[in-house]
């Protein structure tokens, strides 16, 4: 079965410096892959997905992801974080299909000054 | 604008009462899903409907029903049999189902609170 672990609950970052979210999947053939974010109380936006193609993908308000195969990951990244990116991220993993899509546990990013 | 809306946003229950969320979109998607979403848990999938009429149980339904009579309406009631209903509820929509180019898009969610 699929699944998708997400290692870090919490990231503070501050504002200006680079950002870099963990993801992990598991699944047996070739996966698609998501990033979703969500501010407080808000439903989940589409930041960039992978189907296949080009390992780097990139994504809305600056983000990108690289999908590797050899390590199973799909991280999220950007190289200038920005107050307004605080939210919480998720990864998912899917098959066939979004009934079938799993979503980590979140990673929520905090942004200092 | 093409969207998903919720409502209501925010949703007061009594014990043993059962309580319906809307969830209605105009994009003209096939396909509707309910998530449920708990702190540290991400989100978990109640019920999806592919097609009008039709709808299946997803990871976790016990507690929970849904009709599918229009495109466009996909509500869900969360009844008395459901121990633990206090929490966030997504609805979402997307355009091409079992495929891999599906995408889907996301209401803005209701807040539901047993008092």
């Amino acid at each position: 079965a699929q699944s998708v672990t997400q290692p870090d609950i919490h990231i503070t970052v501050s504002e200006g410096a680079s950002l870099e979210l963990r993801c992990n999947y598991s699944y047996g053939a070739t996966p698609y892959l998501f990033w979703y974010v969500q501010s407080p109380g808000q439903g989940l936006q589409l930041l960039l997905k992978y189907f296949s193609g080009d390992t780097l993908v990139q994504g809305i308000k600056g983000f990108e992801a690289e999908f590797k195969r050899s390590q199973s990951s799909f991280n999220l990244r950007k190289p200038s974080v920005h107050w307004s990116d605080a939210a919480e991220y998720f990864c998912a993993v899917g098959a066939t299909g979004f009934q079938k899509l799993v979503f980590g546990t979140g990673t929520r990013l905090l942004v200092s000054p | 604008d093409g969207g998903i809306t919720q409502s209501p946003k925010y949703l007061f229950r009594k014990e043993g009462q059962n309580v319906t969320l809307s969830c209605e979109q105009n994009l003209n998607h096939d396909a509707m899903y309910w998530y449920r979403q708990d702190p540290g848990q991400g989100l978990r999938l109640i019920y999806y409907s592919q097609i009008v009429n039709d709808f299946q149980k997803g990871d976790i339904a016990e507690g929970y029903s849904v009709s599918r009579e229009k495109k466009e309406s996909f509500p869900l009631t969360v009844t008395s049999a459901q121990k633990n209903p206090t929490a966030f509820y997504l609805c979402a929509s997307s355009s091409r189902p079992g495929t891999r180019t599906d995408e889907a898009f996301f209401g803005q969610g209701t807040r539901l609170t047993v008092v």
